[in-house]
């Protein structure tokens, strides 16, 4: 199994309250995600890392902020949570782009009340 | 938009039957297609991965692309109970985006 550890594997929290998920991967890939799965959905990309402090936006990437200050953590922040972002949250990695799958973590259960 | 689509299911088969399962994507620049599976509860598992049109056999497993008409699909041979599950089409289409479709649940009747 690939090395991905999330923390914490369940949280629930309260509206307006500040929340980070943390992935650390011991694989060493370069490239690492952040999706959320919700039911009839799929898995919806909310940011993405390249790199060391290289990040970019996914599809739903409004109400959520990440980091990456070392290549083995990506952080997912949601500055003021909200019920609509109660979903489970996953963290994928890859070593490329191109023909490479990605690889998932266990999850995060996040509910906001 | 760029899209994936798969049957929401369930789709129930008897155990020792071939279970097919099907994905149609809207991009036509899609270069990799990924079939993952998911047990209830749990995170996204690969179990397939095909690049070039036709098929590609893995164990029980085969993957058949076709580009031109835009479906990926699975075949499952000799089903088994711990099969079920929920399978995940994924579609690189370019740069970091992969899309995954919502998926498919398969049901394996012992």
């Amino acid at each position: 199994d690939a090395g991905i550890t999330q923390s914490p594997r369940h949280k629930v929290t309260e509206t307006g309250t500040p929340v980070t998920l943390r992935c650390h991967q011991t694989e060493n890939h370069r490239y690492m995600y952040w999706y959320r799965q919700d039911p009839g959905h799929g898995l919806r990309l909310i940011h993405y890392s390249y790199g060391v402090k290289d990040t970019d936006k996914g599809e739903v990437s409004d109400g959520y902020s990440v980091s990456r200050s070392k290549t083995e953590d990506f952080l997912l922040t949601l500055e003021s949570a909200t019920s609509s972002q109660t979903s489970v949250y996953f963290c994928a990695i890859s070593p490329g782009v191109s023909n490479q799958p990605q690889h998932f973590g266990d999850g995060t259960r996040l509910s906001i009340l | 938009q760029k899209e994936v689509e798969q049957n929401s299911g369930p789709l129930s088969v008897p155990e020792g039957a071939i279970a097919s399962l099907n994905c149609t994507y809207s991009d036509r620049g899609s270069q990799s297609f990924f079939w993952y599976r998911q047990y209830s509860g749990k995170s996204p598992e690969l179990i397939m991965f095909i690049y070039s049109n036709g098929d590609k056999e893995d164990g029980r497993f085969t993957a058949q692309l076709n580009k031109a008409s835009q479906y990926v699909s699975l075949l499952i041979r000799d089903s088994q109970p711990s099969d079920s599950a929920t399978y995940l089409c994924a579609v690189h289409t370019g740069g970091f985006k992969t899309i995954f479709g919502a998926g498919t649940r398969l049901f394996v009747k012992a």
